[in-house]
């Protein structure tokens, strides 16, 4: 009964360069949603998928930021041409159904820009 | 808009003792769930109580209890018998019930003395 997994745990990037953030849901969730977590402050909603959908992004950056979950493999969080700003811890979770209450969280990913 | 509000930044507890964290929300919806999160150093977030707001019967699981004061917007979060393993950040989240997002509180530093 393997949980949510996020891997990278940490993610040192320089500025300007490609961070890619992965999550695998725990087994027979299809439902995936990613969190941004600032310094001192509680999770943001970010972007909720479905297999191949992305059903809402109301909390993702316009620009640099995007995410997928492909038919196959895992999530990825792609943050492009990244800045200072960008470093956050970035938890995944996931849920068997949209209409499920709960959302079991991974482990997180801390990028740290420089 | 939805919000969640924990007034108290910090708290302490000596073992054994009995804790209670506060949260307020905003929401003009009859219709969501309630959660408490905890964040331990390790950072993972753990899910360790949930309301459904149509249930007037509040939420327990061993140690902890929740107070849900519906018509209060109150959701507060007892912890009884404190050990040294309930010392974390606890976060309040909140969920209507057609939507997707988690919506978190700042978080509560829950610290215990021995």
């Amino acid at each position: 009964n393997a949980g949510v997994m996020q891997n990278p745990r940490h993610l040192v990037r320089r500025r300007g360069q490609e961070a890619r953030l992965r999550c695998s849901p725990m087994k027979g969730h299809s439902h995936v949603y990613w969190y941004r977590q600032l310094p001192e402050e509680g999770l943001k909603f970010m972007v909720y998928l479905q297999k191949e959908n992305i059903i809402d992004e109301s909390g993702m950056p316009k620009e640099r930021f995007s995410a997928e979950f492909p038919k196959e493999g895992p999530s990825i969080l792609r943050i492009q041409q990244v800045v200072r700003g960008d470093s956050a811890a970035y938890f995944c979770a996931s849920s068997p159904g949209r209409l499920m209450a709960e959302q079991y969280f991974g482990p997180g990913t801390r990028l740290t820009v420089t | 808009a939805q919000t969640v509000t924990q007034s108290q930044p910090e708290m302490s507890v000596q073992e054994a003792e009995t804790v209670t964290l506060s949260c307020t929300y905003d929401t003009s919806e009859s219709d969501y769930y309630l959660f408490w999160y905890k964040q331990p150093p390790s950072r993972q977030m753990i899910l360790v109580i949930r309301q459904e707001a149509y249930k007037q019967q509040n939420a327990t699981e061993n140690r902890f209890s929740v107070n849900f004061q519906k018509a209060a917007k109150s959701f507060s979060l007892k912890i009884s018998d404190s050990q040294l393993g309930d010392a974390a950040m606890y976060f309040c989240a909140y969920r209507s019930q057609a939507g997707t997002a988690l919506i978190f509180g700042k978080g509560t530093t829950l610290s215990v003395s021995s």
